[in-house]
């Protein structure tokens, strides 16, 4: 099993929709988790923390589900611009990542 | 604010020549840095990490090699480029404490 999993989707949804998606991990020991978005040919940028009570920032929501060991992430009311690869990370120790392959969202008119 | 840059942005290099990319955090002190690779159409390799000058570790077995000479200075080279090292090569810091990575711009290296 791999240390960190994730849907490569894409996942198509028109705008306004909600969509979600989940993350697993495979150490138990795994303390902080993350979620990144990632734009054709660019950087990753950070998009949010995933705390143990969940997290929510505007449109979007992060929860971590410890018992079960996956993270996810919902994001209500989609518009184009969300449109991305979006990365978990998972932090082993607390420094050490690693990297999903992320999942590709596209939000169509 | 935290600031972090990398250069160049694009090279083309023929095989067997020597790399060096570089990369500078400004804003912070003693960050942790670590090196990535991310071919085309795959996921984030972490290449390698430091949490001090001249502490390198090493997570993928390669013909590259990282070095640190100063607190806020990474810097990732090659003797001898492979056609495979081609991809696009991203440097991150985060806190000492650990917590969240920010990227650089990232540079994409095409070795022909």
């Amino acid at each position: 099993r791999k240390e960190v999993e994730q849907d490569p989707g894409p996942f198509n949804v028109p705008e306004g929709a909600t969509v979600a998606f989940n993350c697993t991990y495979s150490n138990s020991a795994s303390q902080s988790f993350f979620w990144y978005r990632q734009d054709c040919r660019k950087e990753p940028k950070l998009l949010m923390s995933v705390y143990s009570s969940g997290n929510e920032d505007g449109r979007f929501t992060a929860q971590l589900n410890r018992a079960s060991q996956y993270i996810s992430l919902l994001i209500r009311d989609s518009k184009l611009s969300d449109s991305a690869t979006y990365l978990c990370v998972v932090l082993r120790g607390s420094y050490i990542p690693t990297f999903g392959r992320g999942t590709s969202l596209i939000v169509h008119p | 604010s935290q600031t972090i840059h990398q250069w160049p942005a694009t090279l083309v290099q023929p095989v067997g020549s020597p790399l060096s990319l570089e990369c500078t955090v400004e804003g912070t002190s003693n960050p942790n840095l670590y090196w990535y690779r991310q071919a085309a159409g795959r996921g984030l390799q972490l290449l390698f990490y430091s949490v001090g000058i001249g502490q390198i570790s090493s997570e993928v077995p390669q013909n590259l090699s990282a070095s640190r000479p100063q607190d806020r200075q990474f810097i990732l080279s090659s003797k001898k480029l492979l056609l495979s090292d081609s991809g696009f090569y991203l440097c991150a810091w985060s806190e000492s404490s650990g917590g969240p990575q920010y990227f650089g711009p990232g540079t994409r290296l095409t070795v022909t």
